[in-house]
């Protein structure tokens, strides 16, 4: 089973602090990276879908950034709120016909 | 709006009957999935299916079975077989399972033993 690992697992930042976390999946079996959000009581919310290596996105405050030749990607946050506060997703897609794996997610929660 | 229902919220289920969650997009997507959350855990696929009348099995579909009669409809029941089923349950949809779609979820249902 492909393995995506997200870390840190959770954090705590002070509002207005910038943060970022990873995702790291196997780059040997790669055709696409998701992000999602997902805040408490609410689904869970595409924020990038992402495929070529270098690629760059940006939404608002937040970023992401991918690497496929050494299989991570790095979300930013710039300027936390206390509305950012929620668990950040990431899932793997090996190849064109195969489902998302994900990640265990991160819980960032954004302290006012 | 479009999106995806999931039904009921909460549910529980006594020993040894089957259950069955009903999952509802009104997007056009063909794909749709199911996952099955538990604390500390990941997202798990349980099943998925690309088109209608058609489904794959995912990584934990032991005790678990679905059909696809209609393309808006994906309902997952969950069978007497699976032994430890008190979890969280989403549904997600997609355009199609290629072309770097993103998925869209529903809000879970929340599945309790009795």
């Amino acid at each position: 089973i492909l393995n995506v690992e997200q870390s840190p697992q959770s954090l705590h930042v002070q509002e207005g602090d910038s943060t970022n976390f990873t995702c790291s999946f196997p780059s040997s079996n790669f055709y696409a990276l998701h992000w999602y959000r997902w805040e408490t009581a609410k689904s869970p919310e595409a924020l990038f879908v992402m495929t070529l290596n270098g690629d760059e996105k940006k939404k608002g405050r937040i970023s992401a950034t991918l690497n496929t030749k050494e299989g991570y990607s790095y979300l930013y946050i710039k300027g936390s709120q206390p509305e950012d506060s929620a668990t950040y997703l990431c899932a793997s897609q090996p190849s064109g016909n195969t489902p998302l794996v994900f990640g265990k997610g991160t819980r960032l929660s954004v302290i006012a | 709006d479009g999106g995806i229902t999931q039904s009921p919220k909460y549910l529980f289920r006594k020993e040894g009957q089957n259950v069955t969650l009903s999952c509802e997009q009104n997007l056009n997507h063909d794909a749709m999935y199911w996952y099955r959350q538990d604390p500390g855990q990941g997202l798990r696929l349980i099943y998925y299916s690309q088109i209608v009348n058609d489904f794959q099995k995912g990584d934990i579909a032991e005790g678990y079975s679905v059909s696809r009669e209609k393309k808006e409809s994906f309902p997952l029941t969950v069978t007497s077989a699976q032994k430890n089923p008190t979890a969280f349950y989403l549904c997600a949809s997609s355009l199609r399972t290629g072309e770097n779609q993103p998925q869209h979820f529903g809000d879970g249902t929340r599945l309790s033993i009795l």
